[in-house]
């Protein structure tokens, strides 16, 4: 069965640093998204993504994030200069459509 | 904007009993997701529900959607350890494709 994959699966990084979390999305899928999820808080929309280029985003998507999809299987999320509050698990997402979103394993981010 | 309410927060049960999770929005719902996870993992997808009335099974579990579309439940029938972990639902926000959460509703079996 086809599935959203993520990597790394855990990323430690010093504040400030820049990181890339990296998703493969389904293959036939056409909408692409990143959430998070604080330690027991609730998983929050970042961006959604379509047609190469962003459809959506919510205030947290600020201009420290950038999302890209750099060939025709990868979908990337970038930190540019993490802070503390950015320690979260991180879930890719993918949907075709039916616009059920299929999410990744997530890749749990610290910033130490 | 708008909020979901799960209830309850917590539960534990013993296995083979049967249990509801309710999920209670402040607006009306267009397309409500059920996800399931497990503990430090990802979202599985369970089940969508979008019609007013609807009501979808697989294997052991149920989720129905109200005729008035604010409100869906989640049985599970006849408990088992795999069905502990955090259940979650989600709806489409206001615009586009960008789902909502509810805090979830953490699920333990007990043997």
């Amino acid at each position: 069965e086809p599935e959203v994959t993520q990597t790394p699966s855990h990323q430690v990084t010093q504040m400030g640093q820049e990181v890339i979390l990296r998703c493969v999305p389904i293959s036939n899928h056409l909408y692409f998204y990143w959430y998070r999820q604080i330690l027991g808080q609730k998983v929050e929309f970042l961006v959604s993504f379509y047609n190469n280029e962003i459809s959506e985003k919510s205030e947290i998507f600020d201009d420290q994030f950038s999302v890209e999809r750099p060939d025709g299987s990868n979908f990337t999320l970038k930190i540019r200069s993490t802070k503390l509050e950015d320690s979260a698990m991180y879930f890719c997402a993918s949907s075709g459509g039916d616009e059920t979103q299929y999410f990744g394993p997530g890749t749990r981010l610290l910033v130490l | 904007s708008q909020e979901l309410e799960q209830s309850p927060q917590s539960l534990i049960v013993q296995e083979g009993k049967n249990l509801t999770i309710n999920c209670t929005s402040s607006k009306t719902l267009y397309g409500l997701y059920w996800y399931k996870q497990k503990y430090g993992e990802g979202l599985i997808f369970l089940m969508m529900l979008q019609k007013g009335g609807e009501e979808k099974s697989h294997e052991k579990i149920t989720a129905k959607l109200d005729e008035k579309k604010q409100q869906s439940s989640l049985h599970i029938t006849a408990s088992q350890p795999s069905h502990a972990g955090i259940y979650l639902c989600g709806a489409d926000g206001d615009s586009g494709y960008a789902l909502n959460f509810g805090k979830g509703t953490s699920l333990l079996v007990t043997p």
